[in-house]
């Protein structure tokens, strides 16, 4: 069975700009959360979706915002970009909200310029 | 807010070391308990999840030890190894909500 997988691995973008995540959960999963990481801050959650419905947010400006699919598929967006976004943003997958374990995929490494 | 603390930021050991990795954490209203390992730029491993009715969980070489009352896990690795070598975070789920929230982690490294 595959993993969670994130695309594109690695970003590089200037600030200003907009960009969009994505995340594909576990066959079967249908929850969807996101993180961010940073050496800083350590790992932060940002939202979680389920049944493409946002079921929780995390404690972050609205610049950040996301989207679940039919297909559980997830997308986050982050707009008009600031250095500070600079940080590895991970996806984790459960069964559904109430699933004990998250598996989490690779990350997207976002630098911001 | 539920708060989660990892003593200690960094730990070097010998290779052949047992070792144990602390994480406490402020509210004891938990669902589970999840240990994860990273490796430098990649994503989250899980090691062990210990629910909040269970007071340890085993695998290979790691046991995991939850003491909810008193807010405090922690993970034992024995006769430690160079491919141990990661960060260690461990992240509690509260009863409500699926979100974890995560301590800063433990950077291990053993030495050959």
């Amino acid at each position: 069975k595959a993993g969670v997988t994130q695309t594109p691995r690695y970003l590089i973008k200037t600030r200003g700009q907009q960009v969009t995540l994505s995340c594909s959960p576990i066959s079967g999963h249908r929850s969807v959360s996101w993180y961010q990481q940073t050496p800083g801050q350590g790992l932060q959650f940002l939202f979680e979706y389920f049944s493409e419905t946002q079921r929780n947010k995390g404690n972050f400006p609205g610049r950040f915002s996301g989207r679940q699919f039919s297909n559980s598929r997830s997308e986050m967006n982050v707009s008009t970009l600031e250095l500070g976004d600079s940080a590895l943003y991970l996806c984790a997958s459960s069964l559904d909200p109430g699933g004990d374990e998250q598996y989490f995929g690779p990350g997207t490494r976002l630098t911001v310029t | 807010k539920q708060e989660v603390t990892q003593i200690p930021a960094a730990l070097s050991v010998p290779e052949g070391e047992n070792l144990v990795l602390n994480c406490s954490f402020t509210d004891s209203a938990i669902y589970n308990l999840q240990w994860f390992r990273q490796d430098p730029g990649k994503g989250l491993t899980s090691l062990l999840l210990i629910q909040s009715s269970q007071r340890e969980q085993t695998s290979g070489r790691l046991n995991a030890s939850l003491d909810k009352s008193s807010g405090r896990s922690t993970l034992y690795i024995a006769a430690s190894q160079p491919g141990d070598s990661a960060t260690y975070l461990c992240a509690v789920k509260p009863n409500t909500g699926n979100q974890f929230y995560f301590g800063t982690g433990t950077s291990l490294t053993v030495i050959p």
